[in-house]
């Protein structure tokens, strides 16, 4: 089964844009669309920001953007702001029909 | 407005049995499926499985096959984990989400829960 790989973290100043990226280890993210990317704000649930590797859900500000390029899905966050301060995971749906996370990465806003 | 509220906070001996509950509201549940991931301290997230709110099928991950239980009561939009022989490293808070399938596969996770601490001590 596919293990994700993120870096621990990443920081950017105000209006910066920074990239998360989400590798995996298997030839499950190369053959598959079925990415999704979550935020975390801290001591708070998940919320849905990507889906379908760049899918916004409704609500979801266009500064976030996806993107996938061979084994590696990657979150770009445009216009950094200092409510972005959280954790974020990618999600995979994987070729043994279970979901795998992706290890997190802190955003800090600098 | 959907929303997913869980039950409170447990604390649980070794070898127990211990069951959270997510009450959704604001859709339709049957429409939808609800997914469990838990969260140890510090740790990334984990998929624990899945419950179809309409037949109740489920699919639970290999690691907590034969420990886990879902169930759902449908005339109250409520859904159930239950986890049993409980040990230390079951300590996490646990969430339930709702899911909806498109082209095979549930593509997404929302809203989620508040999560429910467990702590196994």
């Amino acid at each position: 089964q596919s293990a994700l790989t993120q870096p621990p973290s990443v920081s950017g100043s105000p209006g910066q844009s920074v990239t998360i990226s989400c590798t995996g280890t298997s030839s499950d993210v190369y053959a598959s669309n079925r990415v999704s990317w979550y935020q975390q704000p801290p001591g708070t649930a998940p919320k849905l920001i990507i889906f379908e590797v760049s899918f916004r859900p409704s609500g979801v500000p266009a500064r976030f953007s996806g993107s996938k390029s061979g084994n590696t899905a990657s979150l770009t966050i445009s216009g950094l702001q200092a409510d972005d301060e959280a954790d974020y995971y990618c999600c995979l749906y994987t070729i043994s029909s279970t979901y795998v996370f992706g290890s997190g990465t802190k955003v800090t806003v600098l | 407005q959907v929303h997913l509220v869980q039950s409170g906070a447990e604390v649980k001996k070794p070898g127990a049995s211990v069951k959270v509950s997510c009450k959704a509201s604001g859709y339709t549940f049957t429409n939808y499926a609800i997914h469990w991931v838990r969260q140890a301290p510090g740790q990334r997230l984990e998929w624990v499985g899945w419950i179809n709110g309409d037949n109740g099928n489920t699919k639970y991950s290999q690691k907590f096959q034969g420990r886990v239980t879902f169930t759902t009561d449908t005339s109250a939009n409520i859904a159930y984990m239950e986890l049993s022989s409980l040990r230390s490293e079951d300590t996490a808070v646990y969430y339930c989400a709702r899911a909806d399938f498109w082209s095979g596969y549930y593509r997404w996770f929302d809203p989620w829960g508040q999560g429910t601490p467990v702590t196994v001590s």
